[in-house]
């Protein structure tokens, strides 16, 4: 089954410094997607980004970037110079092919509250 | 904003009770997804609806159903109601049912007392 792991329960750092949240999966798919979501206080899913499994460049969004290696299995998620805003709660998640008509389910990753300081 | 809409945003209900959770996808998308985030469970997988139709099941019970409507809206019914079913129930919306991003409405939470 697949699997997504988010080891990192509760991160909470100073206001600009950088931060990495790390993401490790596992699925026997040869082609996947990959995504990060944000949950702030206010309880909506934010989407941040989806990552092709066939796709390793790392991608670089503002303050965030996300670094991709299959060789290890992770998607992991880097905010520089953090900023209050940025307090949530993170969510690594995996697609999974569940039917053949190739629908997709997410599994998700227990996701990582992170708490920016002022 | 994510586009999709969900009502409502609090339900709060007793035990043994029912409940319909509506959600309205984002404009052009035909595929519909109900996740539940509770506690211990995490965010899983509940039902998937593509175009009317039902195309995969989760970990939904058998106490709740879903369907969706031909103006592509879907509704999530929860009945004989358990305090363990207390939890924030989330409808995604995507254009196809495999590799698209799915986007999450605001979700509804639900009380059980």
């Amino acid at each position: 089954a697949q699997k997504v792991t988010q080891a990192q329960t509760e991160i909470s750092v100073v206001e600009k410094e950088d931060v990495t949240l790390d993401c490790v999966y596992e699925t026997r798919d040869t082609t996947y997607y990959l995504f990060w979501y944000k949950q702030p206080p206010s309880g909506e899913l934010v989407f941040l980004i989806r990552r092709n499994s066939f796709d390793e460049q790392n991608e670089i969004s503002g303050r965030y970037s996300w670094n991709f290696q299959k060789s290890t299995s992770s998607f992991n998620f880097t905010i520089t110079a953090s900023q209050v805003v940025d307090s949530a709660v993170y969510f690594c998640a995996l697609s999974e092919r569940i039917s053949n008509f190739g629908n997709e389910k997410l599994t998700f990753g227990t996701g990582t509250r992170l708490t920016i300081i002022p | 904003d994510s586009g999709v809409t969900q009502t409502p945003k609090h339900l709060i209900t007793a035990t043994g009770q029912r409940v319909t959770l509506r959600c309205s996808p984002r404009s052009g998308d035909l595929s519909v997804y109900w996740y539940q985030q509770s506690l211990d469970q995490g965010l899983q997988f509940l039902i998937q609806y593509y175009n009317g139709e039902e195309r995969a099941k989760g970990n939904i019970l058998e106490r709740f159903s879903a369907q969706q409507f031909p103006d592509l809206h879907s509704e999530l019914n929860l009945s004989s109601l358990e305090l363990g079913d207390s939890a924030l129930y989330f409808c995604a919306s995507s254009v196809n049912p495999s590799t698209d991003t799915q986007y999450f409405g605001p979700g509804t939470r639900l009380t059980v007392l």
